[in-house]
Formats: structure tokens, C-alpha cells, sequence
């Protein structure tokens, strides 16, 4: 149980276009979703929490208006990247929490690798 | 602020033995949760073991244990004759919080900076 998946699993584009990358809980529906950046042998700095149906909490640091997140359903979070650049190149990871208290559960990750 | 220190950036450990990563945190909530997440080179983020702040005793699970001591604010993961698929970055966390009106709220992961840790033959 608790499965999370991540679509897809790596990409690459061109400068200036967008990349969408869903994450789904597989089997429970989460409460609460949130986006991870990973860069080369660090931990994981938190992007934004989402819940369904409301916008988005972004951490200080994050431009909401280049990382779009869009929370449609208990089971589906995305997060676009918005006119990517090479620096938007990097690692990330979403997580789905079960309950208020939760454990949050990780997807698999996505690979993004802007040209 | 709140703060996660793995105090040890690589481990080793001979396969069989048994090997404790460190960990402690800062904050002034009495009740929180305390996590051990582990990355292999796959990158896949996969739950080790929880702990909750107000449980005195130590979680288990299977060949994973901690050495949870609230007062010092340490949190130790202990890891019994050691595989070689253990072999991953291991990373704390501590989760804060958050209410909020609609859902009920979340759990925020405040992660530390990881420990590397490779299992020899």
C-alpha cells in the first residue's frame, strides 16, 4: 500500500517551453501533496504543499508564477514548469500524506533536463 | 527555527555488523513525528521507520531501530547486521505541523543533510 507514482520519469526540452509532470497516489487518496527540488548530492528542499482544491503554500525562494502547481483531485497533483531554462535542470520528487498526521510517501522522482 | 544535523556526511560498514547513524533536532513542540528516510541510487525516497514524540519506546522495524532520547533531542537510527542493499543515503526528518481551515492540516518534513552510508562485503 501507499504507492506513488510520478509521470514521467525524466524529460528533456528545449528553453523556453513547458513541462508538466503529474504525481499520482495510486491507492489512498492524499490530503495533502507536496513538491520536492533535489540537486546532486543534497537533501531535499520542499517547492510547495498543495491540498486539493485550493491553491498552493510556496516556500520562500519559489516563484509560484514559474512553478505551477495544480491540485484536481484527492489522487492527482502537477506541477508545470513554466518557460524552463537550464538552471530549472535538476531532481524532482513528490510525496502524498495519508491523513492530517500522515506519513508522507514518495514518488519515484523526474528527471528534468532543459536545453 | 527548527533544524535536522546528521552530524556524519559517510558511513561504512562491513556486511553483518551493525552500524547507528546520528541525528538530532532543535525545537520547542512537545508533540512531533521523527522519520528515517532512505534514497538507494535509484533516488526512490522509501520510509525506514517513524517515530512518535510522545511514544517513550523505541521503534522497530525488522533490522532497523532507533534510540529515540527526547530530552537530548537525538534521534538514532541503528541498523543490525547490515546488507548490502542497505547501501543509500539515509536521511532524518523531523515533521512540523501545519493546521489549516479546510483539510485539517500536514505534516511539513524539516529533512537533515543526509549520511551516506555503503555496506562492504
Amino acid at each position: 500500500g501507499a504507492v506513488v507514482s510520478q509521470h514521467p520519469s525524466w524529460v528533456i526540452c528545449k528553453s523556453g517551453t513547458s513541462v508538466k509532470i503529474e504525481c499520482r497516489s495510486l491507492d489512498f487518496q492524499a490530503t495533502t501533496m507536496f513538491w520536492y527540488r533535489q540537486f546532486p548530492k543534497q537533501s531535499l528542499m520542499l517547492m510547495a504543499t498543495s491540498n486539493e482544491g485550493s491553491k498552493a503554500t510556496y516556500e520562500q525562494g519559489v516563484e509560484k508564477d514559474k512553478f505551477l502547481i495544480n491540485h484536481a483531485s484527492l489522487t492527482l497533483s502537477t506541477l508545470t514548469v513554466t518557460s524552463a531554462h537550464p538552471e530549472d535542470s535538476s531532481f524532482y520528487i513528490c510525496s502524498a500524506s495519508l491523513g492530517n498526521r500522515g506519513t508522507q510517501y514518495f514518488g519515484p522522482g523526474t528527471r528534468l533536463l532543459v536545453l | 527555527a527548527q533544524t535536522v544535523t546528521q552530524s556524519q556526511p559517510e558511513m561504512s560498514v562491513q556486511e553483518a555488523e551493525t552500524v547507528t547513524l546520528s541525528c538530532t533536532y532543535d525545537t520547542s513542540e512537545s508533540n512531533y513525528y521523527l522519520f528515517w528516510y532512505k534514497q538507494p541510487p535509484s533516488r526512490q525516497m522509501i520510509l525506514v521507520i517513524r517515530q512518535e514524540a510522545y511514544k517513550q519506546q523505541n521503534a522497530t522495524e525488522n533490522r532497523f531501530s532507533v534510540n529515540f532520547q527526547k530530552a537530548a533531542k537525538s534521534f538514532s537510527l541503528k541498523i543490525s547486521d547490515s546488507q548490502l542493499g542497505d547501501t543509500a543515503m539515509y536521511f532524518c526528518a523531523w515533521a512540523m505541523f501545519f493546521s489549516t481551515p479546510f483539510s485539517g492540516g500536514y505534516n511539513k518534513l524539516i529533512f537533515g543533510a543526509g549520511t551516506r552510508l555503503a555496506v562492504h562485503p
